[in-house]
């Protein structure tokens, strides 16, 4: 079965500080991968998605990811984080085959510190 | 546009009484509906979902059921609640079939605390 794993529970970064957020997922085929924030007190909304083409995918807020076929990871970065990027981070996984649900990891929660 | 409703917003039942949540979505069709379950670093467990009415798939046996009796409602329902439901519910739709499309948007969730 799919697996989605985030290595960090939580991250406290101070402002300006860079940001990455480790995310492997377990499944061989061909996959799209996603990434979702949860401020606080409002909706999870996606952030960014990988479908194919440039591995490298840029999403809203100044964030990216990198999709490495061959370890397998799908991690985050920003280079200077805001106290806004306050949030819950979940990947996210989905089969590139019909109606699939997304497989998610359990979250990172981001803290940063002015 | 495209919007999901979750209600009630806030829920606290005792152990043992039964439970009905609902999700609607407005501004599409035929979208695939999904139930969430939602703990505090367990990240968020898909429950069921459904690619069209009357079709549930239950991904994680338990206390829960779900139905589709309309094509844009999804509702979570239990016959008697347990302590270890209590929880934050999420209802996401997304559309039919694969391709670029198919990311999955998140309605505002139900707290549901059982006493």
């Amino acid at each position: 079965a799919q697996s989605v794993s985030q290595h960090n529970h939580h991250v406290i970064l101070s402002e300006a500080a860079s940001l990455e957020l480790g995310c492997n997922y377990s499944y061989g085929g061909t996959v799209n991968l996603f990434w979702y924030v949860q401020y606080p007190g409002q909706h999870l909304q996606l952030l960014l998605k990988y479908f194919s083409g440039d591995p490298l995918v840029k999403g809203i807020k100044g964030f990216e990811a990198e999709f490495i076929k061959s370890k397998f990871s799908f991690n985050l970065r920003k280079p200077s984080v805001q106290w806004s990027d306050t949030a819950e981070y979940f990947c996210a996984v989905r089969l590139n085959s019909g109606n699939t649900p997304l497989v998610f990891g359990k979250g990172t929660r981001l803290s940063v510190i002015a | 546009s495209q919007t999901i409703h979750q209600w009630p917003a806030t829920l606290v039942q005792p152990v043992g009484s039964p439970l009905s949540l609902e999700c609607t979505v407005e501004g599409t069709s035929n979208p695939n509906l999904y139930w969430y379950r939602q703990a505090a670093g367990r990240g968020l467990q898909l429950l069921f979902y459904s690619v069209g009415i009357g079709q549930i798939s239950s991904e994680v046996p338990q206390n829960l059921s779900a139905s589709r009796p309309q094509d844009r409602q999804f509702i979570l329902s239990s016959k008697k609640l347990l302590l270890s439901d209590s929880g934050f519910y999420l209802c996401a739709w997304s559309v039919l079939g694969r391709g670029p499309y198919n990311e999955q948007f998140f309605g505002p969730g139900t707290r549901l605390t059982v006493l």
